[in-house]
């Protein structure tokens, strides 16, 4: 079946624009949440969703950052003003349900470039 | 505060040579021990989950085994597909976000 879809798959952008990145999830996942990955970094968890609701934003590292989740399912994560230190790959994860035992099942991720 | 620890970094293989991936962990409630397969320009792929000291769970090559500080991934006899960055991440039972904590991650390579 469909696994969760991202776009774009890769997104090079100037320091100071503002970029927004996709999330699908697999239908019928509840939970939905953002992590990000950097060189040398260990995957990072950005905020979590259950259904449109955000319980846990506490990964955003700045105002800048922002995310909403639509009609249970698409999510759309913000990056106002971009600055190098953005530059990473923003993965997006779902999973069936938020009691958090399960697995979650990832998306390839959006490499984001800001030059 | 949660922390995992992955060990090592890196290692390389032989094909069909067997060895051992270790997680090390500390949080205050293990709700899930989760490991996650990783290949280059994709998202980690769900491999197994485990609960509570002493289970085990297995998938081809691969057998995953958990204690109350670390958890191991066992390949046997692993071949070149195998090589990938392996990923062990946890829950805490008192973390409300439900968040993963992440280790850094151990690249393996498997020659033929």
């Amino acid at each position: 079946g469909a696994g969760v879809s991202q776009s774009p798959s890769n997104k090079v952008t100037e320091k100071g624009k503002d970029v927004e990145l996709r999330c699908d999830p697999i239908s019928g996942h509840t939970a939905l949440y953002w992590y990000r990955q950097s060189l040398g970094q260990g995957l990072e968890f950005l905020i979590y969703f259950q259904g449109n609701s955000a319980p846990d934003k506490s990964g955003l590292p700045s105002d800048r950052f922002s995310a909403e989740r639509t009609g249970g399912s698409v999510s759309t994560l913000t990056i106002q003003r971009t600055q190098q230190e953005d530059s990473a790959v923003y993965l997006c994860a779902s999973s069936l349900s938020g009691t958090g035992t399960g697995g979650e099942y990832f998306g390839p991720g959006t490499r984001l470039t800001v030059l | 505060e949660d922390q995992v620890t992955q060990s090592p970094e890196a290692l390389r293989l032989q094909e069909g040579e067997s060895s051992s991936l270790n997680c090390s962990y500390t949080v205050s409630g293990l709700r899930g021990l989760f490991w996650y397969r990783q290949d280059p320009g994709k998202g980690p792929e769900f491999l197994f989950t485990l609960y509570s000291a002493g289970e085990e769970k297995e998938k081809e090559r691969l057998k995953a085994t958990l204690t109350k500080k670390e958890s191991f991934l066992h390949i046997t006899a692993p071949k070149p597909e195998d090589s990938a960055t392996y990923l062990c991440a946890v829950r805490d039972h008192n973390n409300a976000g439900n968040m993963l904590t992440f280790g850094g991650g151990t690249r393996l390579m498997v020659k033929p």
